[in-house]
C-alpha cells in the first residue's frame, strides 16, 4: 500500500523560516510533488522532486531522500499570504498520472 | 490562457439523487484526472481519462462514473449520492498521459457538492 505523513498544523510568525515534513512509504517512487492550497482554492503547484537533494525555487525550496522515504518544504521570509494547506504527493509507481496525497499541513503565519 | 475550468462552482443536493460535474482542461491537454477532497483532507483519485479512454480508478464505488468527450473535456457522474459524497471535487489536467518529468497536473479551481 502507500502512505503518505505529514504533520496536520504547524504555526510560525511573519518573516521567520519554516520545515514542513513529508514522510511517504510506497511500493515504488516516481517523483514527489508539494502543492500550495489556500482555504477554498485548487491545488497550485509549488516543487517537484525526483532525485536526492535540495531543489530552490525562491522562497522555497524542497529536499528529497529516496533512501529515508522522506521530504520536506523550507518556506523562508514567511508571509501573510503563505497561510494555506501544504500538500505532499507522491505518483503512484502503477499509474504516473495518479497522485498519491497526504493530509496536508495548514499552515498559520503570525504577524 | 485560460486554466481548468469547471462547473458548477457550488452544488446542493439531498440524498439518493445523482449530480454531474463537468469539466475543460488546458487548451492542449489530453488528460483528466478526478479528485475528490473531503474537508480536512489531501485529495483522493478517482478516475483518469486519456483520449476518452479511462486510464485509472480510484477505490471508489460503481455509484462514481466519468466520460471524456472528442474535445477532451470530460464529466463526473454521482449516482445515488450519499451524505459522505460531500466533497470538493477536483478535476486536473496534464497534457499527457504517463509522463515521468516534472509536468505535473494543473487542478481546477473544483466543485463544492453539498449532500443534505
Amino acid at each position: 500500500g502507500q502512505n503518505i505523513d505529514q504533520p496536520t498544523e504547524m504555526t510560525a510568525t511573519e518573516g521567520a523560516i519554516v520545515q514542513i515534513n513529508c514522510t511517504y512509504q510506497t511500493s515504488g517512487f516516481n517523483g514527489l510533488f508539494w502543492y500550495q492550497q489556500h482555504a477554498g482554492e485548487a491545488p497550485t503547484f509549488l516543487s517537484y522532486n525526483v532525485l536526492d537533494g535540495l531543489e530552490e525555487k525562491g522562497r522555497f525550496s524542497s529536499f528529497l531522500s529516496r533512501s529515508k522515504g522522506y521530504s520536506y518544504l523550507l518556506l523562508k521570509e514567511l508571509q501573510m499570504k503563505d497561510s494555506a494547506s501544504y500538500l505532499c504527493a507522491v505518483r503512484d509507481p502503477y499509474n504516473t498520472d495518479k497522485l498519491i496525497f497526504g493530509t496536508g499541513t495548514r499552515l498559520q503565519v503570525f504577524p | 490562457d485560460a486554466g481548468v475550468t469547471q462547473s458548477p462552482t457550488h452544488l446542493i443536493k439531498t440524498r439518493g439523487q445523482h449530480v454531474t460535474l463537468r469539466c475543460s482542461p488546458i487548451s492542449g491537454h489530453k488528460s483528466v484526472s478526478w479528485y475528490q477532497q473531503v474537508l480536512g483532507q489531501g485529495p483522493q483519485f478517482i478516475f483518469q481519462y486519456y483520449e476518452k479512454e479511462e486510464r485509472g480508478r480510484g477505490n471508489f464505488p460503481d455509484r462514481f462514473s466519468a466520460r471524456q468527450f472528442p474535445n477532451y473535456s470530460s464529466e463526473l457522474n454521482v449516482n445515488a449520492l450519499l451524505l459522505g459524497d460531500s466533497a470538493l471535487y477536483l478535476c486536473a489536467s496534464s497534457p499527457i498521459a504517463g509522463g515521468l518529468g516534472w509536468e505535473t497536473q494543473y487542478f481546477g479551481p473544483g466543485t463544492r457538492l453539498l449532500v443534505l
